[in-house]
């Protein structure tokens, strides 16, 4: 399975786009970009994932680009409660072998 | 909500001693994982199994046994706990052969003296 490299920290004032990349540059065809977030003393929770196109939720944006070599997680108007780890991932279908490496720890200021 | 119950929020062993750490999940799913998270080093996969009583080592099944005897119940086994298994250990299902996403368990904090 690919790995994936992201910034350790980010800040970002609340109300503002959050904006977290990844590099995934040695991501396979058949290769899905996940994102989870770990907010303190609980488990990972899936926010949004894709394969070549963006895609859109409730929770977030993720734009892939056109190599599928990177992405970004945009948290649109981000809020205190939105301060966590965030884990960008790739995983084939079954999800096995899935790597999940330190992530970012993102901190949103009022 | 779909659930996965992890049976202990802390747990604290005695070196040497066998620990059980249990996992069940309500969501029918046939996938289901065991990892560790320590410091630094993110998620790393100890083992998972596709289906009862079938198990695959993860990255680092050093240490670890696991056992799946019913679809919901996934149990990890720390046969002689050690200092070095001081850690959290997080429980994730998922339906196999789609890209479905993972749940986790809220997670067991270990600690081994």
């Amino acid at each position: 399975d690919a790995k994936t490299t992201q910034p350790p920290s980010m800040d970002c004032a609340e109300g503002r786009a959050a904006n977290l990349p990844c590099n995934h540059s040695t991501i396979s065809g058949n290769e899905y970009v996940y994102w989870y977030r770990q907010i303190h003393s609980q488990g990972p929770q899936y926010i949004i994932h894709g394969l070549k196109n963006n895609e859109t939720n409730e929770m977030a944006s993720l734009i892939i680009t056109e190599d599928r070599k990177s992405s970004t997680l945009i948290l649109p108007h981000a809020t205190l409660r939105d301060t966590a780890v965030y884990y960008c991932i790739v995983m084939n279908t079954g999800g096995f072998k899935t790597i999940f490496g330190a992530g970012t720890r993102l901190f949103v200021k009022a | 909500d779909v659930k996965v119950t992890q049976s202990s929020r802390y747990l604290v062993k005695r070196t040497g001693e066998k620990v059980f750490l249990e996992c069940v999940q309500d969501m029918d799913h046939e996938n289901m994982f065991w990892y560790r998270q320590d410091p630094g080093l993110g998620l790393r996969l100890i083992y998972f199994s596709y289906d009862v009583k079938m198990k695959e080592k993860g990255d680092i099944p050093e240490g670890y046994s696991v056992s799946r005897e019913k679809k919901e119940r996934f149990s990890l086994i720390l046969e002689s706990a050690s200092t070095n298994q001081t850690s959290m250990y997080l429980c994730a299902s998922s339906r196999i052969n789609t890209v479905e996403k993972l749940f986790f368990g809220s997670g067991t904090q270990l600690s081994v003296l």
